[in-house]
């Protein structure tokens, strides 16, 4: 299995709701990643987990909040979110380190209306 | 800033023509340049990656060139067809930094016309 899964695709969400981006990959990769994706730009790293622990937090507002359940699963969960926080959301994993080996998802496209 | 500087922003290539992207970076201690491709709606794949110790890698119809004296790289689509048209990303990254951390280019759209 060389995939990431990220789930749901799609998701629109009003600015009180609470809702959550999942990320399951089964390579056995024990680094795994958010990054944020606006229209035409690169991607922005989020959060780094490494060994199930967060590793880089690269500023992120709180209204983002991750977690690592175990080595194959990762969520975001998103709370009060702002219109401009719409996004292509990219989960990805790699082997420890050295930004080798990258597999990132398909994404979730999250609109906030 | 960008740590890794990418032209042109954009390029239109007629079918079988040649699909030219370049990069520059400064930080020397970069020793990892990956070429993604991403599709809309889709996540980056990764197309062709190169050490610093090789001057160029081939895998079939795209080849990057690397120039560690000038620190550029660049890609090259030979014969490039209508399924090419995406955007295409370069990136660095260093052994340094523990957790993998990517450095991406602005990106290029390629599209080429039939």
């Amino acid at each position: 299995d060389t995939e990431v899964t990220q789930t749901p695709k799609h998701l629109v969400m009003g600015m009180t709701n609470k809702k959550s981006l999942k990320c399951e990959q089964h390579m056995g990769h024990r680094a795994m990643y958010w990054y944020k994706q606006k229209a035409k730009k690169p991607p922005e790293l989020m959060f780094v987990y490494s060994y199930e622990k967060l590793s880089i937090n690269e500023s992120v507002p709180s209204r983002f909040s991750p977690e690592c359940p175990n080595s194959s699963l990762l969520n975001l969960h998103l709370h009060a979110l702002q219109p401009e926080d719409s996004a292509l959301y990219l989960c990805a994993s790699s082997p420890v380190g050295q930004g080798r080996g990258y597999t990132f998802g398909s994404g979730t496209r999250l609109t906030v209306v | 800033q960008q740590q890794v500087k990418q032209s042109p922003q954009s390029l239109i290539v007629q079918k079988g023509g040649i699909s030219i992207i370049n990069c520059a970076y400064e930080n020397t201690a970069f020793d990892y340049f990956p070429w993604y491709q991403q599709f809309p709606g889709k996540g980056p794949a990764l197309l062709i990656a190169i050490r610093p110790d090789v001057s160029e890698k081939k895998e079939g119809r795209f080849t990057i060139s690397f120039n560690k004296s000038a620190k550029q790289f660049s890609l090259h689509i030979m014969d490039s067809q209508p399924g090419d048209s995406a955007t295409y990303f370069c990136a660095a990254s260093k052994a340094t930094d523990s957790w993998g951390k990517l450095q991406f280019g602005a990106g290029t759209q390629v599209v080429v016309t039939p």
